[in-house]
């Protein structure tokens, strides 16, 4: 998966919590996207990033904050967890902007809140 | 409103047959699409980029075409197997210039031997 890792791969956490997932690159890729994948609406971006503390807001940012302090870790941070954020959560990386380029995605991460 | 729509769920096919997978696109002015695979527990996972100019795109068993009149592409795999068996997602880079990925649902694809 092109030298993308994403930790924990399954968290189970309760409403009002907070949750922090990391994804880590060995590949010195630019940039870095969270994306959360929904049964019946694909794949939405939360987060990305273009560079060491260079973050933006995707379509679903609300509720989530996103930190990148290294080339090669990019954490999302849900403040305080809700149902509705129940959710496969994938870390990406793309060499350039996505007009020229694909993006390489880790495994996922299963979030459930309850 | 901006909608990604891929033709079906799901679309079963016989060994040996061209599977053909549409995307239709409303409401984006894409400069970029691309066409990914994704296996149930995995991520998805890159196989074709297509430029407006571009009217199509081979990779060995593999064709996507792009029409901006139509605002549709297809995407086709020919000879297929049951290895080919997936879920199939296109995905497109608005021409606005966010750095953003937009998705459909997919396809899940199954190759019936």
């Amino acid at each position: 998966d092109a030298g993308i890792t994403q930790s924990p791969r399954h968290k189970v956490t309760e409403t009002g919590t907070p949750v922090t997932l990391r994804c880590h690159q060995t590949e010195n890729h630019r940039y870095m996207y969270w994306y959360r994948q929904d049964p019946g609406h694909g794949l939405r971006l939360i987060h990305y990033s273009y560079g060491v503390k260079d973050t933006d807001k995707g379509e679903v940012s609300d509720g989530y904050s996103v930190s990148r302090s290294k080339t090669e870790d990019f954490l999302l941070t849900l403040e305080s967890a809700t149902s509705s954020q129940t959710s496969v959560y994938f870390c990406a990386i793309s060499e350039s902007i996505l007009a020229n380029t694909e993006a390489f995605f880790g495994q996922g991460t299963r979030l459930t809140v309850v | 409103s901006q909608k990604i729509e891929q033709n079906s769920e799901a679309l079963n096919i016989q060994e040996g047959k061209t599977a053909t997978l549409t995307c239709n696109y409303t409401n984006y002015s894409p400069a970029y699409l691309q066409w990914y695979r994704q296996d149930p527990g995995r991520g998805p996972v890159f196989l074709l980029l297509i430029r407006e100019n571009e009217k199509e795109k081979r990779k060995e068993r593999l064709k996507v075409t792009f029409d901006t009149t139509l605002k549709q592409s297809l995407f086709h795999i020919t000879a297929s197997q049951p290895a080919d068996s997936a879920t199939y997602l296109c995905a497109l880079v608005d021409q606005t210039g966010a750095n953003n990925l937009f998705f459909g649902t997919g396809t899940r694809l199954t190759v019936i031997p």
